[in-house]
């Protein structure tokens, strides 16, 4: 079956544009994660959906990162005035609840900015 | 603040061999913990989950153990191939579902 998609797969930008990343959770599942990594580093957390609300929103790094989601399907993560340190992989996963202890992953957003 | 700590040098092992890999957490309790393995360019998969009443958990050739006294997991892989090859990142996870992630280690199995 299908898993969680994202898109763009890699994203190079010029510091100051806004980029939008798209990600397309497993049907059915409520849960929907972003996550940040850099090169070498951990995941960190930014932001956890359950249905179209966000009850957690403390990783977001700064008032120019923002993400909705519609439904229990598609989320938009928008970085706005885009920064060099914002470039990093962009990963989204899903799960069918919060509670549902496992994430399925996607392959990640490759962000660029120049 | 919380810490997770994973080996951060590369552990290269020979094919047949056991590779054991640590992850220390410090300033929390976790629920439970995971390991997930991830390969170059792809996002992570989850491997095994073991709770923090259950000392020993097992999949095939993994074993993973948790020390909630020691704050401490291991994850060991026996009679180790070269597809093991990957950098497996443990994450203790606390009773709302909340995943922290360590950095991971990464893991070269040679033929």
């Amino acid at each position: 079956g299908a898993g969680v998609s994202q898109s763009p797969s890699n994203k190079v930008t010029e510091k100051g544009k806004d980029v939008e990343l798209r990600c397309d959770p497993i049907s059915g599942h409520t849960a929907l994660y972003w996550y940040r990594q850099r090169l070498g580093q951990g995941l960190e957390f930014l932001i956890y959906f359950q249905g179209n609300s966000a009850p957690d929103k403390s990783g977001l790094p700064s008032d120019r990162f923002s993400a909705e989601r519609t439904g229990e399907s598609v989320s938009t993560l928008t970085i706005q005035r885009t920064q060099q340190e914002d470039s990093a992989v962009y990963l989204c996963a899903s799960s069918p609840d919060r509670y549902q202890e496992t994430q399925y992953f996607g392959p990640g957003t490759r962000l660029l900015v120049l | 603040s919380q810490k997770i700590e994973q080996n951060s040098e590369a552990l290269n092992i020979q094919e047949g061999k056991t590779a054991t890999l640590t992850c220390n957490y410090t300033n929390y309790s976790p629920a439970y913990l995971q390991w997930y393995r991830q390969d170059p360019g792809r996002g992570p998969v989850f491997l095994l989950l073991i709770r923090e009443n259950e000392k020993e958990k097992r999949k095939e050739r993994l074993k993973v153990t948790f020390d909630t006294t020691l704050k401490q997991s291991l994850f060991h892989i026996t009679a180790s191939q070269p597809a093991d090859s990957a950098t497996y990142l443990c994450a203790p996870t606390d009773s709302w579902g909340k995943l922290q992630f360590g950095a991971g280690t990464q893991v070269v199995v040679t033929p």
